[in-house]
């Protein structure tokens, strides 16, 4: 099983503000399928990045992500008010796994 | 536009059993391996079970293996997890969702307490 770990646990920032949110697999993720996800209370996961480095549709272009085989980032530029969420890595390329979570809190 | 929707959870007592159902639109369901994924209360989200297209393939997570079952039926393109032997832990918000990543339904709540 590929574990994933997520830095920091959490991030306070001010709107405007940049973050950048890591994520570590303990071996190589086959094909760079790693995807992030931007969650809000009571909502179901919303797909931010894809194949590491994807954009899904509809996803404004200050997020990024980038990365290769086990070390993975997620940049968020100039934080909007919507942004403050839980984000969370996920890999597919072997089963299923996801990582632990950052939060990124108003400061 | 790929829907999924789940259905079929609620509150249960501990040792009971539950099936939790998902319906697919808007993709090819017979075409694509499926997961459930859980949530629980303020935690992260948690792999659950994987099943391939044709059914043939099925995968666990250690905590539920032996007491959850995936299954499947393209015909009706649904998606189902029969649930036995019920724990506290297993409460959570369950999602089921496609193997390509971002495709989730809203979830169902399963709540397993006395």
């Amino acid at each position: 099983e590929i574990v994933l770990t997520q830095s920091p646990d959490t991030l306070s920032l001010s709107p405007g503000e940049g973050a950048t949110l890591s994520c570590r697999a303990s071996q190589s993720v086959s094909n760079n399928y790693l995807a992030w996800y931007q969650q809000k209370s009571g909502q179901a996961p919303r797909l931010l990045i894809y194949g590491a480095s994807s954009r899904a549709t509809g996803i404004p272009d200050r997020f990024s992500g980038s990365g290769s085989g086990t070390d993975f980032t997620l940049t968020i530029t100039r934080l909007a008010p919507e942004d403050f969420a839980v984000y969370y890595c996920q890999q597919y390329g072997t089963s299923l796994t996801f990582g632990g979570g950052t939060k990124v809190e108003i400061k | 536009e790929v829907q999924l929707v789940e259905s079929g959870g609620g509150l249960i007592q501990p040792g009971g059993s539950l099936r939790l159902s998902c319906t697919g639109s808007g993709f090819t369901f017979s075409s694509n391996s499926m997961h459930w994924v859980r949530q629980a209360p303020g935690k992260g989200l948690a792999w659950v079970s994987y099943i391939n297209s044709d059914g043939r393939s099925t995968n666990y997570a250690d905590s539920v293996k032996g007491r959850f079952t995936i299954s499947r039926d393209n015909a009706k393109n649904m998606l189902y997890l029969q649930m036995n032997s019920l724990r506290a832990e297993d409460t959570a918000v369950y999602y089921c969702g496609t193997a390509s990543p971002g495709n989730w339904g809203q979830g169902t709540l399963v709540t397993v307490s006395s």
